[in-house]
């Protein structure tokens, strides 16, 4: 089956703590995977893709295939990064299945 | 446009009654989106289209639910005599051919009473 999980729902640090908001996922083919993130009144945004293995606002997420997980790292929060952030799978060379999402708060 | 634009943001619709929500997508974007977010969930896949076809349309929940795209641009959704379950934000979204990263719209919040 193809799933994605995210088992936080909300997670909670302060400024300047790390960061690991966790994903999981179920596929059978090769994944290609995403962090997409919402901004308070804000629109759904794409965050980084683990194929680009690049670093957006500090972010970091590293494909990991044996314990199939792509978590999104910082290693220092910001109170700018508090907002939902979904993981994403690609299934095919189109569709996505999102996560619940986590909500991150950042706390002064 | 600048982006992808939704309308309306908001509709509050009565039960069995019809609604149409509109996408307005980047141009130049030939690929098309809709999705749903129901309270709790995650988003949840409804169509695809290339172009002005929808060569997927596997996630759209029952007959009452269909879609159009024409001249490759606007697509409509459109939700006949509308159920309670039915409430959700719908967004859509768009993007370049073969680039797999969406641009989202700000969604339409469906609420039907």
């Amino acid at each position: 089956a193809q799933r994605v999980t995210q088992p936080e729902k909300l997670l909670s640090v302060f400024k300047g703590a790390p960061v690991e908001l966790k994903c999981n996922y179920s596929y059978s083919g090769s994944p290609e995977l995403f962090w997409y993130v919402q901004y308070s009144r804000q629109r759904l945004q794409l965050l980084l893709r683990h194929i680009s293995r690049e670093s957006i606002k500090g972010f970091t997420a590293d494909l990991n295939k044996g314990e199939t997980s792509f978590h999104l790292k910082k290693p220092f929060a910001q109170e700018e990064d508090s907002a939902m952030y979904y993981c994403a799978l690609l299934v095919g060379t189109y569709k996505y299945i999102f996560g619940t999402g986590t909500r991150l708060k950042v706390l002064a | 446009g600048a982006g992808v634009s939704q309308s309306p943001s908001n509709k509050v619709t009565e039960k069995g009654k019809d609604v149409e929500l509109r996408c307005d997508p980047i141009s130049g974007h030939t690929a098309l989106y809709w999705y749903r977010q129901s309270l709790g969930q995650g988003l949840e896949f409804l169509i695809y289209f290339q172009g002005n076809s929808a060569p997927d349309k596997s996630g759209l929940p029952s007959d009452r639910f269909s879609a159009e795209r024409t001249g490759g641009s606007v697509s409509t959704l459109t939700i006949q005599r509308t159920q309670q379950e039915d409430s959700a934000v719908y967004l859509c979204a768009s993007s370049p051919t073969g680039d797999r990263g969406y641009t989202f719209g700000s969604g339409t919040r469906l609420t039907v009473v």
